[in-house]
């Protein structure tokens, strides 16, 4: 069974240009969260969807936004992009609205701000 | 706001050696406990979900234990090997929405 799957792998912007990050879940799985790591504030969650509809959102700023489509596929977007975005953003997946079911991580998109 | 804390922040180990690693968490009010490997600079890899009402789950060399009532958790690695070297990360789920609240990690390093 495949993994969770995140395209780009690395990617590159500057500061002022919008990016979208794309997650494909394990097949099956309804849930995706995104999380953003940084060497600074480690690994903070940003939002979660079930079944199209964003269940939990974290402490971001509006610049960051994502949506679900019906085949489990989720992107994220951010806007207007800082310095200080710059950190590995992660996916997870899981199979349903359960809190108790096991999350399963995709390798990242690396996304650096000059 | 749950505050997660894993110590030690990096361990260097002989190959071989049993370690522990702890995770103490501020609110258990928790749904379940998840531990976690990072190989540097890539994803996480799911080792153990303790749900709330259990108190260990083992999955070969590694085990792990959940004390909800005092808010600590440890993850048990036997007979360490030089592939265990990542970092290690436990994560905590509440009772109300779906995110985790990831500890800062503990950088595990076993010397052959």
């Amino acid at each position: 069974k495949a993994g969770v799957t995140q395209t780009p792998r690395y990617l590159i912007k500057t500061r002022g240009q919008q990016v979208t990050l794309s997650c494909s879940p394990i097949s099956g799985h309804r849930s995706v969260s995104w999380y953003q790591q940084t060497p600074g504030q480690g690994l903070q969650f940003l939002f979660e969807y079930f079944s199209e509809t964003q269940r939990n959102k974290g402490n971001f700023p509006g610049r960051f936004s994502g949506r679900q489509f019906s085949n489990s596929r989720s992107e994220m977007n951010v806007s207007t992009l800082e310095l200080g975005d710059s950190a590995l953003y992660l996916c997870a997946s899981s199979r349903g609205a359960l809190l108790s079911n096991e999350q399963f991580f995709g390798p990242g998109t690396r996304l650096t701000v000059l | 706001k749950q505050e997660v804390t894993q110590i030690p922040a990096a361990l260097s180990v002989p190959e071989g050696e049993n370690l522990v690693l702890n995770c103490s968490f501020t609110d258990s009010a928790i749904y379940n406990l998840q531990w976690f490997r990072q190989d540097h600079g890539k994803g996480l890899t799911s080792l153990l979900l303790i749900q709330s009402s259990q108190r260990e789950q083992t999955s070969g060399r590694l085990n792990a234990s959940l004390d909800k009532s005092s808010g600590r958790s440890t993850l048990y690695i036997a007979a360490s090997q030089p592939g265990d070297s990542a970092t290690y990360l436990c994560a905590v789920r509440g009772n109300t929405g779906n995110q985790f609240y990831f500890g800062t990690g503990t950088s595990l390093t076993v010397i052959p």
